[in-house]
């Protein structure tokens, strides 16, 4: 079965420090993977996602960047966190597909929650 | 583009009472729909789906019917309880386009 493991799980940086956060994917190859923020109280926002390595598309232009060195990894950086970055930061995943990859079910993992002092 | 639109509440009931949960999306082409469940300070779990007009999603007692002619994809379930309390999205997926979700609906059931 397929699991998906985020980490760390909660996170307290000050204003102007970097941020990594890693997503990974057991037990699929080559998955769609999404990087979402909730912020306290409301939806979520769709940030970055990826149909495959090196691949990433970027929903909301802002002061953060993803990358995905392997097939089954996801990650979420920033060189200097603003006090907006503060929130809940989901990953997900669902399976691959050439089109219609928006239309499958998409599965999260536990989250991050970050908050920027 | 796509949208969702449902109740935001916060939705408040007692155990054993009849739950409805409104979502409707605005779509081009032919979406499938979700929902989804987060419970306090964990990630979204799939509720359950429909991925054509007339489909009916089921789990854990829960239902919603896709329908096309009213767009709408309302969650519902007989008898709720305490440890249905959580915050439920409906969501939608449409190839091409982003998966977008709905703001989130609060539900606390009450003993």
């Amino acid at each position: 079965s397929q699991t998906i493991h985020q980490w760390p799980a909660t996170l307290v940086q000050p204003v102007g420090s970097p941020l990594s956060l890693e997503c990974t994917v057991e037990g699929t190859s080559n998955p769609n993977l999404y990087w979402y923020r909730q912020a306290a109280g409301r939806g979520l926002q769709l940030l970055f996602y990826s149909v495959g390595i090196g691949q990433i598309s970027s929903e909301v232009p802002q002061n953060l960047s993803a990358s995905r060195p392997q097939d089954r990894q996801f990650i979420l950086s920033s060189k200097k966190l603003l006090l907006s970055d503060s929130g809940f930061y989901l990953c997900a995943w669902s399976k691959s597909r050439v089109t219609d990859h928006f239309t499958d079910t998409q599965y999260f993992g536990p989250g991050t929650r970050l908050t920027v002092l | 583009g796509n949208s969702v639109t449902q109740m935001e509440g916060p939705v408040t009931l007692s155990e054993e009472a009849f739950l409805t949960i409104n979502c409707t999306y605005t779509a081009t082409g032919y979406p499938s729909l979700f929902w989804y469940v987060q419970y306090p300070g964990e990630g979204l779990q799939l509720l359950l789906k429909a991925t054509k007009a007339d489909d009916k999603g089921s789990n854990k007692g829960f239902e919603a019917t896709y329908r096309k002619e009213t767009t709408s994809f309302h969650l519902e379930k007989g008898s709720v309880q305490v440890s249905d309390s959580a915050v439920y999205f409906c969501a939608l997926g449409s190839g091409g386009q982003n998966f977008v979700f709905g703001p989130g609906t609060r539900l606390s059931v009450l003993p």
